[in-house]
């Protein structure tokens, strides 16, 4: 396992368009992030997972932003209804949690374009 | 007012000169500070972290932690042109769950 995998790396839709994109973590990480970057910003925190358990969610994941990890492995974020707005870089970052080991790993990102 | 403030820059030094990048933040509860350098349209690499004060070294980089101050800094020695990168400095709390970014400093070492 060479890190965090993210697919696709690069994704052009149409406003209005439902989009999914998925992470798979590093084999070993229990726990779970995603994160978005706009230009010329920090990545801002959406949600995380921590196995299968959902545990935290930002404000800025809206109810058209849905995220899965069943069976604690990898992860789905979708996005319905896209705006422009969601244009973005979208990563997905794996941790051994519980605090001795905080260091996120991050993946290549998935890179969002709404026309 | 954000919780992690960091200089964009741009930042541009000669090749060989030491850098020094900053951040500062106001969230008391914060105890794990990192830094992760990315590139151009490709994921936050980790460079190192640092558990509450100190400093850690690890090669031509050094990690410090002020934390009475809320300051954390990066020094690069004997800077090379491949160090030309987004530096972001993160940090979490106990139980290390969501990190909280810097706005990330864009730094470029001249040849």
């Amino acid at each position: 396992d060479t890190g965090v995998s993210q697919d696709p790396r690069h994704k052009i839709t149409k406003r209005g368009q439902n989009v999914t994109f998925r992470c798979d973590p590093i084999s070993e990480h229990n726990r779970l992030y995603w994160y978005r970057q706009t230009l010329g910003q920090g990545p801002e925190f959406l949600t995380y997972f921590q196995n299968e358990a959902q545990l935290e969610k930002s404000r800025l994941l809206s109810d058209r932003f849905s995220a899965e990890r069943p069976k604690g492995s990898f992860s789905t974020l979708e996005i319905q209804r896209t705006e422009q707005g969601d244009s973005a870089m979208y990563l997905c970052a794996s941790s051994q949690g519980l605090g001795v080991y905080p260091e996120a790993f991050f993946g290549q990102g998935t890179r969002l374009t709404v026309v | 007012q954000k919780e992690v403030e960091q200089d964009p820059g741009p930042l541009s030094v000669p090749e060989g000169a030491i850098v020094s990048l900053n951040c500062t933040y106001s969230n008391s509860a914060f105890q794990y500070f990192m830094w992760y350098r990315q590139y151009s349209r490709k994921g936050p690499e980790l460079l190192m972290y640092t558990y509450s004060s100190g400093n850690k070294e690890d090669g031509r980089f050094t990690a410090q932690v002020d934390k009475s101050s809320k300051y954390i800094s990066l020094f690069i020695r004997d800077s090379q042109p491949s160090d030309s990168a987004t530096y972001l400095c993160a940090m979490t709390g106990q139980g290390a769950q969501k990190l909280v970014f810097g706005q990330g400093t864009r730094l470029t070492i001249n040849p």
